[in-house]
């Protein structure tokens, strides 16, 4: 059974840091791309970042261009978002999903919510 | 950025009901769609995808049309079961984009 549960999340202050982590199981890691979702509080779903199946491509959305980092170990069965500088706007329910080989986000974990405030 | 647009955002309908939800995307993105559904304080699930593929496991009363930029999700027959919120989203160019969701509702 495919498995991804996040964790890492919780309240940081602006301009703080925090390191998400996806632990993924029941599937080879290594033959998908893999993605980062957020949901801001009673708000709608926002695509995150995207990273390609060894590591060497990596695609963002510019409200965290050049302050979140996404990245992974295969070895670890693990994807991670590395997000820093840290804003309100920031606070949300951040989703890792798998991308599937045609069909876009196939399977998602349950989230782990990101709250920035002081 | 490719802007994708549902109609309507809220919906109210009956079980039995025969429901239909547009997308329609703001450039061609082909057929590089997929619909969501949501529950609260549940994770997405995915239900389409390249616009008209049924994703595995989900029931055949779902279907999804079009290509280009205009897009449909149907409903032949509204279960207690679906009344939720769903998303489209074009995965054709960065950054992916999703609709602002459609919220379908017992009447």
């Amino acid at each position: 059974e495919v498995q991804l549960v996040e964790s890492g999340g919780g309240l940081v202050q602006p301009g703080g840091s925090l390191r998400l982590s996806c632990a993924a199981s029941g599937f080879t890691l290594t033959t998908y791309w893999m993605s980062w979702v957020r949901q801001a509080p009673g708000k709608g779903l926002e695509w995150v970042a995207n990273i390609n199946k060894d590591g060497s491509e990596e695609y963002y959305v510019d409200a965290v261009k050049g302050r979140f980092a996404i990245s992974r170990d295969n070895a670890k069965k693990s994807v991670y978002l590395e997000m820093n500088s840290l804003r309100a706007e920031d606070t949300a329910l951040y989703y890792c999903a798998r991308r599937g080989f045609v069909s876009s986000l196939d399977y998602w974990g349950p989230g782990t919510l990101v709250t920035v405030s002081s | 950025d490719i802007q994708m647009t549902q109609s309507p955002s809220t919906l109210s309908a009956s079980v039995g009901d025969r429901v239909t939800i547009s997308c329609r995307a703001s450039q061609r993105i082909d057929i590089w769609l997929a619909w969501y559904q949501q529950k609260p304080g549940r994770a997405p699930k995915l239900l389409i995808y390249k616009a008209s593929n049924l994703e595995i496991g989900v029931p055949s009363r779902f279907s999804g049309s079009g290509s280009g930029t205009e897009f449909t999700l149907t409903i032949s027959s509204l279960q207690p079961d679906d009344f939720s919120t769903y998303f489209c989203q074009q995965y054709t160019s960065y950054p992916w984009t999703f609709g602002q969701g459609t919220k379908v509702e017992i009447k």
